[in-house]
């Protein structure tokens, strides 16, 4: 069965640090793994996915995650925060395979951005 | 192309009532999923239907249906309505292809009183 912990449902960066919000998954055969961000009053939005091709993957709005087999991470950062980044995150996998149109979701990140 | 629309944003229903929910995917999606968002237990995944077929299931109860047009439209029905049952519902439609990303509605809030 395969299962997504994000580590801290809270992160406060201040504008313009870095932004890390940790994901580690689990997953009996090889995941497609994705971040999604949620807004206020909002459905999901995709930020970035990886699907084996590349470990370092880039996506929207300059965030990006690096796929770490043996960590079983997939880790969001951006370098440098805006206060438009202020959202909920979740990480999701879904099994190679067998998903079926299902997607594992993490509890979700809250980040607040302070000025 | 137009995104996932979802009916109605917004809807309060009482207990032992049933209420149904629909989703019309990106045109060209032929999978439509349905996930429960709470606070409590996140988002969880209900169920998925490709052409017009249920591939796959979450644990939920039987009270929670669904169903898909040849259309590709979808419907998910839920009766006897609790008060858990009041969450923000979303789906999201993709080609149905292994991996293929899941594009998301603005979801239906449910409130049951």
């Amino acid at each position: 069965a395969q299962s997504v912990t994000q580590l801290g449902s809270h992160v406060s960066v201040s504008e313009g640090a870095l932004v890390l919000l940790r994901c580690n998954y689990s997953s009996s055969v090889p995941p497609y793994l994705f971040w999604y961000v949620q807004y206020p009053n909002q459905g999901l939005q995709l930020l970035l996915k990886y699907t084996s091709a590349a470990t370092l993957v880039k996506g929207i709005n300059g965030f990006e995650a690096e796929f770490k087999k043996s960590e079983t991470s997939f880790h969001l950062t951006k370098p440098s925060a805006h206060m438009s980044d202020a959202a909920e995150y979740f990480c999701a996998v879904s099994e190679a395979g067998t998903s079926y149109g299902k997607l594992t979701f993490g509890q979700g990140t809250i980040l607040t951005v302070h000025p | 192309k137009a995104g996932v629309t979802q009916t109605p944003r917004y809807l309060i229903k009482t207990r032992g009532q049933q209420v149904t929910l629909s989703c019309s995917p990106i045109s060209g999606h032929r999978s439509v999923s349905w996930y429960q968002q709470t606070p409590g237990q996140g988002l969880q995944f209900l169920f998925e239907y490709f052409s017009e077929t249920q591939r796959n299931k979450g644990n939920f109860p039987g009270r929670f249906s669904g169903r898909q047009f040849s259309n590709s439209r979808s419907e998910m029905n839920v009766s006897t309505l609790e008060l858990g049952d009041s969450a923000l519902y979303l789906c999201a439609s993709s080609p149905g292809t292994d991996g293929e990303t899941q594009y998301f509605g603005p979801g239906t809030r449910l409130l049951v009183l």
